[in-house]
Formats: C-alpha cells, sequence, structure tokens
C-alpha cells in the first residue's frame, strides 16, 4: 500500500540551530513531493516541490531549503532557524496520475523556535 | 488578491443543522477542485474532489461553478464529529495545489 511517513512528530529548536525534517513515501516510485509549512492560524503554503531525484522547486525564498537525495526521500532544512520558522511543516505527495488526485499529507512536524 | 478565498467563520451549528461554506478562486486556468478537511493540530486529509456536474458523499454535496470561479460544500444533517477546519484547494496546471485559509465549523449539542 501506498504510505507517507514524516518525522518527528515534533521539534523544539533554539534560534540559530539547524534543521532536518525527513519524508519518505512507500509504495510508489517517481512521486511528485511537496513541502507545505502551515502557521498558527493561517492557510498552508507552498515551500518546494519535487518532480524528481535532484529536482527542487522553491515557491517563497527564505533560509529554507530542500533535497531529494533518492527517489521517495525529500527533506527540509535551514542551516539557522528564525523565529519565524515556527509553524507545521507537512510533506504531501500525489496519489495518482496527472492533476485529478489530491494530495496525500504525511502526519506533519510542529516545529517551534525558541 | 488571494488565489483561493474563503470565509474563515467560525461557523456554530447545532446537530442535525444545515450548513454551506463557500470558496472562490482567482486562476482561470485551475484543472482540479477539492474540499479538505483538518482536524485541530492534524494533517488536512482528503474529503472530496469536485467536479461542473456537482457530486454527493453521504451527508456532504460539492459544487463548482467554472464561469463564477465558485466552490461550495453542503454538510446535511451536522455531526459532532463534522467539526474540522474544511480547506477549499484548486489545483494548477503542474499538479501544484493551493489551498484556502479555511473555514472552521463547530457543531454543537
Amino acid at each position: 500500500s501506498q504510505t507517507i511517513h514524516q518525522w518527528p512528530a515534533t521539534l523544539v529548536q533554539p534560534v540559530g540551530s539547524p534543521l532536518s525534517l525527513e519524508c519518505t513515501v512507500e509504495g510508489t516510485s517517481n512521486p511528485n513531493l511537496y513541502w507545505y509549512r502551515q502557521a498558527a492560524g493561517r492557510g498552508l503554503q507552498l515551500l518546494f516541490y519535487s518532480v524528481g531525484i535532484g529536482q527542487i522547486s522553491s515557491e517563497v525564498p527564505q533560509n529554507l531549503s530542500a533535497s531529494r537525495p533518492q527517489d521517495r526521500q525529500f527533506i527540509l532544512s535551514s542551516k539557522k532557524l528564525l523565529l519565524s520558522d515556527s509553524g507545521f511543516y507537512l510533506c504531501a505527495w500525489v496519489t495518482g496520475p496527472g492533476i485529478s488526485y489530491g494530495y496525500t499529507f504525511g502526519s506533519g512536524t510542529r516545529l517551534t523556535v525558541v | 488578491r488571494k488565489e483561493v478565498e474563503q470565509d474563515p467563520g467560525p461557523f456554530n451549528v447545532p446537530e442535525g443543522a444545515t450548513v454551506a461554506f463557500n470558496c472562490t478562486y482567482s486562476n482561470s486556468a485551475s484543472q482540479s477542485f477539492f474540499w479538505y478537511r483538518q482536524d485541530c493540530r492534524k494533517e488536512p486529509k482528503l474529503l472530496m474532489s469536485v467536479y461542473s456536474s456537482g457530486n454527493e458523499d453521504g451527508r456532504f454535496t460539492a459544487q463548482l461553478n467554472r464561469a463564477s470561479q465558485y466552490i461550495s460544500l453542503l454538510i446535511r444533517d451536522s455531526k459532532l464529529s463534522d467539526s474540522a477546519t474544511y480547506l477549499c484547494v484548486v489545483t494548477l496546471y503542474n499538479n501544484d495545489m493551493r489551498f484556502g485559509a479555511g473555514t472552521r465549523l463547530t457543531v454543537k449539542p
């Protein structure tokens, strides 16, 4: 079956510390993968998307970066966290071919920068 | 103008009530349309797709008006378990999904 895993579930990090969030999918190959952020009381903001290994598109310029070292692995990173990086980070993938299928989300990582 | 706009609510309704949510989108080239449900501190989950002909799934009915760039969700016979935030979502040509900020619903006994 097709599943998506995201970890850790919660994270508290000091300002200026690095960040690495990982997302992996199972049961499919060559998925489109996405990183979203949801700030408290706000909508989902697309950060990065990837259509294949090493292919990353950035939607919002900021101190975050993404990498896709393997087909089913998507990593979100930062060298130095800011207070404004706090939020709910969600990895997602398209569950079927074409654009008529919705995303499936991982369970998310709730990041608090202190 | 936001790409996807929703009334943030909150909508507070009694059990058994019928409630309707509306959503408008700005990009006329939007291809696919969805409603997602998000429970507090959880990830969004697909509720239903939205088709031009309208579609129904149990107590839920979704409608799309491409000419007006308008999407709606109707919930009949509301249950306590329907309490959540409902996200309107449109997909662009490249599988890129754009989310509304959500409408919060609370169903009370």
